[in-house]
């Protein structure tokens, strides 16, 4: 099973700031990660997909990059709706999907 | 506009089968895509728990795998989840959604709590 670990667990930055997530996965999965967003009491939404793809309607602050075994999310310049919880996700042939641990993004 | 909807008991009793429907709007389950299940402990991150493909072929986790059926019924746009033999662990919000390989839609999510 591919084990992806985020870090940091938490994030406590302003508004504005630059905020930098990292997800390491235990094997190689090439290009095949995902970044979700949840809000409190919501479901998941998807933000990046194949590592640096953003997903329909989500604004051009949010930035994936790696491949292999590290990943990077960025959001360049923190708005007030961006202060969550980010996972990052993969899907290996075979093994199925698994998702990290989540990085909380918390308004400092 | 594509719309999942999780249904089913809110509460089980442990050792007992939980089961729960996902119905689809917008969009016809036998059109394509994976559908999926996946679970959130209180306070805890997400757990992938399993997929159908729109022709019926399943794949599963494989820590949950001994004790899960998901099933689709393509005539109501639905499909189904069953986890049997469940402990105060399997306590979670429930949620279904579609992916290929990355959930691009999903239901809102309903509470399963598992208590006697």
């Amino acid at each position: 099973e591919i084990v992806l670990t985020q870090s940091p667990a938490t994030l406590s930055l302003s508004p504005g700031e630059r905020a930098t997530l990292s997800c390491r996965a235990s094997q190689s999965v090439s290009s095949y990660l995902a970044w979700y967003q949840q809000k409190p009491g919501q479901a998941p939404r998807l933000l990046i997909y194949d590592a640096s793809n953003r997903a329909t309607g989500i604004p051009a602050r949010f930035s994936g990059s790696g491949s292999g075994t590290d990943f990077t999310l960025t959001i360049s310049s923190l708005e007030p709706e961006d202060f969550a919880v980010y996972y990052c996700q993969q899907r290996s042939n075979g093994e199925g999907l698994t998702f990290g641990g989540g990085t909380k993004v918390e308004i400092k | 506009q594509v719309q999942l909807q999780e249904s089913g008991p809110g509460l089980v009793k442990p050792s007992e089968t939980l089961s729960l429907t996902c119905t689809v709007s917008g969009y016809s389950i036998s059109s394509g895509y994976y559908w999926g299940w996946i679970r959130q402990p209180p306070g805890k991150g997400l757990e992938w728990i399993g997929s159908i493909y729109h022709s019926g072929s399943t794949y599963y986790n494989p820590s949950l795998k001994s004790r899960v059926t998901i099933s689709v019924d393509t005539s109501k746009n639905q499909f189904s989840l069953k986890l049997s033999s469940v402990t105060a662990a399997d306590t979670a919000v429930y949620y279904c959604a579609r992916h290929y390989y990355y959930m691009d839609v999903w239901g809102k999510g309903t509470t399963v709590t598992v208590s006697s």
